[in-house]
């Protein structure tokens, strides 16, 4: 499966700090995403990277993929509380999208 | 535009009934997947419909059915409920045709306890 696994399980940091999740997984992929969660919410979708590509930016967030290593990280700039949430990745081989079980972020005020 | 939406959004039962959920789709979405979450399993993918046919299956038991309605709304049905069939139900839609950067934009939820 390729399912994604998250890592960190959770995590706190102070606001203003930045905040790094990893996500591995176990075959080949098309793409990975990541969605963000506030609690007990639907999910949000931030961000596609695909299996091409090594870096992708949008505002705040910079998410990484090593498809060598079988790994990608999400990186939040200068954490807001409102970035206070669950944070998945979404790793995508052909019609199958499998969600790891996330990444519980908390910034402390 | 819309965002999707779901109904209803909380929903209390009794084991050994049954449910139904209802989810619309953002407007021009053909494709309209249902998640099941829960704090020990996370996110679980039940079935995804497109074109009202059942395109992809997760691994659920068969009392978990859904269908889809020519408007592409799409309903799922869980029979003979279990206390174990308490969670929050996602549903996501799509447009179907990107192929496999077809990105999913999730409703609210439904969260459903079963008692």
């Amino acid at each position: 499966s390729q399912q994604g696994e998250e890592d960190p399980q959770a995590l706190s940091i102070q606001e203003g700090e930045n905040a790094t999740m990893n996500c591995s997984y176990k075959t080949s992929i098309n793409n990975l995403q990541w969605y963000r969660q506030n609690s007990g919410r639907g999910l949000v979708h931030l961000i596609l990277i695909r299996s091409n590509e090594r870096e992708k930016h949008s505002g705040r967030l910079r998410v990484t993929l090593d498809t060598s290593k079988k790994s990608s990280s999400l990186l939040i700039t200068a954490s807001r509380a409102a970035d206070t949430a669950s944070y998945f990745c979404a790793p995508r081989r052909g019609d199958k999208i499998i969600f790891g079980k996330g990444t519980r972020l908390h910034i402390l005020p | 535009k819309a965002g999707v939406t779901q109904t209803p959004r909380y929903l209390i039962k009794t084991r050994g009934q049954q449910v139904t959920l209802s989810c619309s789709p953002i407007s021009g979405h053909r494709s309209v997947s249902w998640y099941q979450q829960t704090p020990g399993q996370g996110l679980q993918f039940l079935f995804e419909y497109f074109s009202e046919t059942q395109r992809n299956k997760g691994n659920f038991p068969g009392r978990f059915s859904g269908r889809q309605f020519s408007n592409s709304r799409s309903e799922m049905n869980v029979s003979t409920l279990e206390l174990g069939d308490s969670a929050l139900y996602l549903c996501a839609s799509s447009k179907g045709t990107d192929g496999i950067t077809d990105t999913q934009y999730f409703g609210p939820g439904t969260r459903l306890t079963v008692l």
